[in-house]
């Protein structure tokens, strides 16, 4: 089946330390997001690439980055985690269609741990 | 940007249908109306969108009201699998500050055997 898929599920991170979480999707489409949801809370978007053209919110931290090699592969990289970087780190696909009303698919989601 | 407001949480029984309002007295003429669902550690996943019409589809049927102002997510009958927190979120289908989700606090849909 196509799908989203997010590795690892669970990472755990010294504070200041750099960690990199993995997205890739088989579903071949050209926009890709990651979300930050912290615990109670909603998913909030950090930013998105529209084929290679990336795409920062305005209020995402400068200590997020992100890295999208090929259409399946997208990368976060938090450059130096607080605790306040522990949270569900969700990704998203979808495709832009002539209606714009595009479906976002997520994935399952990696929960970053910061000791 | 147009906003959402929904109730915290519902309970429901199972079996039995179950009826998410949500509101949007500020929904421009081009916002689409979109419900999204999360399941219990997993990541939202797409249950219907609407414009004006009602509609419906395998997971849910969309009851939009005739001034935009007021939608309503119906599940005709509840499964303990349906227990999730369900968001209502507005989308403008033309690229700008609208068009990405953004979701707010959501409803907690609670079922009950």
């Amino acid at each position: 089946d196509a799908m989203v898929i997010q590795n690892p599920r669970y990472q755990v991170t010294q504070f200041g330390k750099p960690v990199t979480l993995s997205c890739s999707q088989t579903l071949n489409h050209n926009v890709m997001y990651w979300y930050q949801q912290k615990s109670s809370q909603a998913p909030k978007l950090l930013f998105h690439y529209y084929d290679k053209d990336f795409n920062n919110e305005a209020d995402t931290p400068d200590n997020f980055q992100s890295r999208r090699p090929n259409t399946s592969f997208c990368f976060l990289d938090i450059r130096s985690p607080g605790l306040g970087d522990a949270a569900m780190y969700l990704c998203a696909t979808s495709t832009v269609t002539a209606g714009g009303l595009e479906t976002q698919y997520f994935g399952p989601g990696t929960r970053l741990l910061v000791l | 940007d147009a906003k959402t407001t929904q109730p915290n949480s519902m309970e429901s029984n199972e079996e039995e249908p179950v009826h998410l309002p949500c509101n949007h007295s500020t929904i421009s003429g081009t916002d689409y109306i979109h419900w999204y669902r999360q399941l219990p550690s997993q990541g939202p996943e797409y249950v219907i969108h609407g414009l004006t019409s009602n509609v419906n589809n395998r997971m849910a049927s969309l009851a939009i009201a005739e001034d935009r102002k007021s939608s309503t997510l119906i599940l005709h009958r509840a499964t303990l699998r349906d227990a999730a927190v369900y968001y209502c979120i507005l989308r403008d289908p033309v690229r700008g500050s609208n068009y990405k989700l953004t979701f707010g606090k959501g409803t907690l849909l609670t079922v009950n055997p």
